[in-house]
């Protein structure tokens, strides 16, 4: 059973703060998705990496697939209040199904 | 489009009742899948479909039925509900995977509480 782990599991700073939220597998994966969740909404998908090593920019979020495609990060800069959420990662493992992380909750104050 | 809906959008059940969440999307997304959110968990799948007629189980499948007759729905069926399967349930859409990357849409989740 593949397992993603996810870390922190919560963080809490304030508004400019720069942050970076880690997925990690003990498998190689084929692709990697980050999405956000907000409270009593479904998770949005933020970005899809699927080549070792690639990054990928969404404004303030990089989004960094690691070389040998077992792990990956986001990093957020000047963080905003608007950035608060549950932040989940997800792999594919050459199947038709994903398997999620347990998540990083993100708190960003002002 | 109205994208990926879900109803009801809360739902209280007691031991032994069962019901139907539905789901449905606009989308013409060949996959669907039904997951459920628990605290410190994150999204379980319990079962999918890549096209109409066809379902397979996921992870957690047990005590779970579903049912695939169009592209658009795919309903959730509980068939005898206990307080294990208090939970938000979401169900996603994903289009035909272009590079084997299976992105999901989700809807906006059903509260469920067993008691």
């Amino acid at each position: 059973t593949q397992l993603l782990e996810q870390s922190p599991q919560f963080l809490s700073i304030q508004e400019g703060e720069n942050l970076t939220v880690y997925c990690n597998s003990s498998s190689v994966f084929s692709s990697l998705q980050w999405y956000r969740q907000e409270p009593g909404e479904g998770p949005v998908l933020l970005v899809t990496v699927v080549t070792g090593g690639e990054v990928k920019k969404l404004k303030r979020l990089t989004f960094q697939f690691g070389d040998a495609r077992k792990d990956s990060s986001l990093h957020i800069t000047a963080a905003q209040p608007g950035d608060t959420g549950l932040y989940l990662c997800a792999g594919g493992y050459n199947t038709d199904k994903l398997i999620f992380g347990t998540g990083t909750r993100l708190q960003v104050f002002p | 489009n109205a994208g990926v809906t879900q109803t009801p959008k809360f739902q209280v059940l007691k031991t032994g009742q069962s019901m139907t969440l539905q789901c449905a999307q606009d989308m013409n997304h060949e996959y669907m899948s039904w997951y459920r959110q628990d605290p410190g968990m994150g999204l379980r799948l319990i079962h999918y479909s890549v096209g109409a007629g066809i379902t397979d189980q996921g992870e957690v499948p047990n005590g779970y039925n579903v049912s695939r007759s169009t592209t658009e729905d795919f309903p959730l069926r509980l068939l005898s509900a206990a307080p294990s399967q208090t939970s938000v349930y979401f169900c996603a859409s994903t289009p035909v995977p272009g590079q084997g990357t299976y992105e999901q849409y989700f809807g906006p989740g059903t509260r469920l509480t067993v008691t």
